[in-house]
């Protein structure tokens, strides 16, 4: 069973706009939870991580909000750029073990 | 490039034939893991080496697919009598002592 479940499986935005995407997990020992971006034909590439003892973590455009008690964390894309056109994977691990991948979000972005 | 490097990037083989696949992590890298994605989902786990022991195989690794990481170096997927199911994206991924994994651009298998 999906371990990660996430939403929504895709969205459009426009040039300048903000992208939101969501996760929830159940598994409580969850204690590392990344964002990877993956590009067509390409492999996952990190994003940005982070650990259940900050609940905002922020680098550049690219900033997750994590909701310990609702065991959900979200990624906000501010100011949505062309580039930024890909799919998106939220993650969770315990510790440095096997992740556990969402199902993806294809992010387009209009100019 | 010093990244995680996978070959071949992509393998065409009929139903029946055996396959393996290459991965060589970045150097230093004591943890290496492969995964599987089918199109439209998210990575799934197979399995983990720590330097050269194998550590875990999902239940999605069936007996016909083998898994080595010789002298914990780079590590090779095998797949024996290969099916139209195993068609997929073969992901391998690197860690050193933190939990980032870093990971190359997978090798696409087609099974006709």
């Amino acid at each position: 069973q999906q371990q990660v479940k996430q939403s929504p499986q895709s969205l459009i935005v426009q040039k300048g706009g903000i992208s939101i995407i969501n996760c929830a997990y159940e598994n409580t020992a969850f204690d590392y939870f990344p964002w990877y971006q993956q590009f067509p034909g390409k492999g996952p590439a990190l994003l940005i991580a982070i650990r259940p003892d900050v609940s905002e973590k922020k680098e550049g455009r690219f900033t997750i909000s994590f909701n310990k008690s609702a065991k959900q964390f979200s990624l906000h894309i501010m100011d949505s750029q062309p580039g930024d056109s890909a799919t998106y994977f939220c993650a969770a691990s315990i510790g440095d073990y096997k992740l556990s991948f969402g199902a993806g979000t294809t992010v387009t972005v209009r100019a | 490039d010093t990244g995680v490097s996978q070959n071949p990037r992509h393998k065409i083989t009929k139903r029946g034939q055996n396959v393996t696949f290459r991965c060589d992590p970045i150097s230093e890298h004591n943890r290496l893991y492969w995964y599987r994605q089918t199109l439209g989902q998210g990575p799934e786990f197979l399995t983990y080496f720590q330097n050269e022991a194998q550590l875990e195989k999902s239940r999605l690794l069936s007996d016909r697919f083998s898994a080595e990481r010789p002298k914990g170096s780079f590590s090779t997927l095998e797949i024996q009598r290969t099916e139209q199911g195993d068609s997929a994206m073969y992901l391998c991924a690197s860690a050193l002592s933190t939990d980032t994994q870093y990971f190359g651009p997978g090798t696409r298998l087609t099974v006709l």
